[in-house]
């Protein structure tokens, strides 16, 4: 089956400065790849997702980047404010599957 | 409004009851999950179901079962609760999209359970 990696697994960056969390993923299959914003005793939320067709995708401080040669993918949060500290998954989906394989997760701090 | 809805929100009970969490979607969606997850932890899915009739066990091992009666409706029941059920469990939907065109899944608030 798919297996995600995530990292770093805690990140703490000052306001204004970018952030970037990168994941790996294991089935070259995988074609569907979202990434989800989790706040304390919330829901997950869906922040951005990318396709396999496509190399990078934006919304407005936020863009992930996927390289299928190399299985990877990274979400990147530019301008960083407090209201961004959270917890960040990325998973993985394989083609004609509509299950998620989830990685760990990372903390995010933004301190003011 | 169209959400996923989850209850109870937190539950503390003993060990040896019978539990049911409730999970409703209003989103039309025909695929539902659920993920057992502890605080600020990795999601693992423990059910999921294609549609009515339709039930599969996820990656994690659980103890726990499902039914999938009506579209909207996605309960899981423990028989009989002990402490290692003590978790938070999150219920997700997705609409089918095209076929093999993978959608979003969107989630419910939780159910936090403490088992004592």
């Amino acid at each position: 089956g798919e297996n995600v990696e995530q990292h770093p697994s805690t990140l703490s960056v000052q306001e204004g400065d970018s952030a970037v969390i990168k994941c790996t993923y294991s089935d070259s299959a995988s074609n569907y790849f979202p990434w989800y914003k989790q706040e304390l005793g919330k829901r997950p939320q869906l922040i951005i997702d990318i396709r396999s067709n496509v190399g990078e995708k934006k919304d407005q401080r936020i863009a992930v980047t996927l390289n299928k040669t190399a299985k990877h993918f990274s979400l990147h949060i530019t301008e960083t404010q407090p209201e961004d500290s959270a917890v960040y998954f990325c998973a993985a989906s394989i083609l004609g599957y509509s299950t998620l394989t989830f990685g760990k997760g990372t903390m995010l701090l933004v301190s003011p | 409004e169209a959400d996923i809805y989850q209850t109870p929100r937190y539950l503390v009970i003993g060990t040896g009851k019978k539990i049911t969490l409730e999970c409703s979607q209003t989103m039309g969606h025909d695929k539902m999950y659920w993920y057992q997850q502890d605080p600020g932890m990795e999601l693992h899915l423990i059910h999921y179901s294609y549609g009515v009739n339709s039930t599969e066990k996820g990656d994690l091992s659980s103890e726990s079962t499902v039914s999938r009666i009506r579209t909207e409706h996605f309960p899981l029941t423990l028989e009989s609760a002990r402490p290692s059920h003590t978790s938070q469990y999150l219920c997700a939907s997705s609409d089918p999209g095209q076929e093999y065109s993978n959608q979003p899944q969107h989630f419910g608030d939780g159910t936090r359970l403490s088992i004592l």
